[in-house]
């Protein structure tokens, strides 16, 4: 069985900050796994995802996650925050069926 | 463009009242799924479907019915059993690979909200 944990259901940064959001996965077998955006009343939009090989991703809106097996993590990295990285994130494992973490609310402080 | 299509964007239920949310796709994406979302939960898989006349139920299917016609069109049915029904209702589709593993991207709809009058 898949599972993900996202540490914090709500992260608030300063305009120009580094953002880091907290993925934790558990996984049988090698992990796909992705990061998804979803702003207000719309539906989820790929922000970057991890197969094989390098384990730093670089993604949309100079996003990127380093995927690191000996801790299980993928956490999602932008070095200075813009207010319109305000939104709700979501990372997921797997292939066919994806399992989604709770969602991380990010908020931009001015 | 290519893309999904879901409406109507706000639905409002009655009690005892079955109500169909529509989803469609001109991707040719033979994988279709049908999610809900409620604060703080994440998404949670209602149903998917590999390839025509054929879908499987995720991990709450109960209250829910789906049909699978066409390649394009995944209509997920909110019947008068599922007695929480108030949610964002989200459709994605993906390609299904073989050979590769089964990674495959899913993309999203605008999504369905349902309320219950």
């Amino acid at each position: 069985a898949q599972s993900v944990t996202q540490l914090g259901s709500h992260v608030s940064v300063s305009e120009g900050a580094l953002v880091l959001l907290r993925c934790n996965y558990s996984s049988s077998v090698p992990p796909y796994l992705f990061w998804y955006v979803q702003y207000p009343n719309q539906g989820l939009q790929l922000l970057l995802k991890y197969t094989t090989g390098a384990t730093l991703v670089k993604g949309i809106n100079g996003f990127e996650a380093e995927f690191k097996k000996s801790e299980t993590s993928f956490h999602l990295t932008k070095p200075s925050a813009h207010m319109s990285d305000a939104a709700e994130y979501f990372c997921a494992v797997g292939a066919q069926k994806l399992v989604f973490g709770q969602g991380t609310r990010l908020t931009i402080n001015p | 463009d290519g893309g999904i299509t879901q409406s109507p964007k706000y639905l409002f239920r009655k009690e005892g009242q079955n109500v169909t949310l529509s989803c469609e796709q001109n991707l040719n994406h033979d994988a279709m799924y049908w999610y809900r979302q409620d604060p703080g939960q994440g998404l949670r898989l209602i149903y998917y479907s590999q390839i025509v006349n054929d879908f499987q139920k995720g991990d709450i299917a109960e209250g829910y019915s789906v049909s699978r016609e066409k390649k394009e069109s995944f209509p997920l049915t909110v019947t008068s059993a599922q007695k929480n029904p108030t949610a964002f209702y989200l459709c994605a589709s993906s390609i299904v690979r073989s050979g590769t593993g089964g990674q495959n991207i899913q993309y999203f709809g605008a999504g369905t909200r349902l309320s219950v009058l």
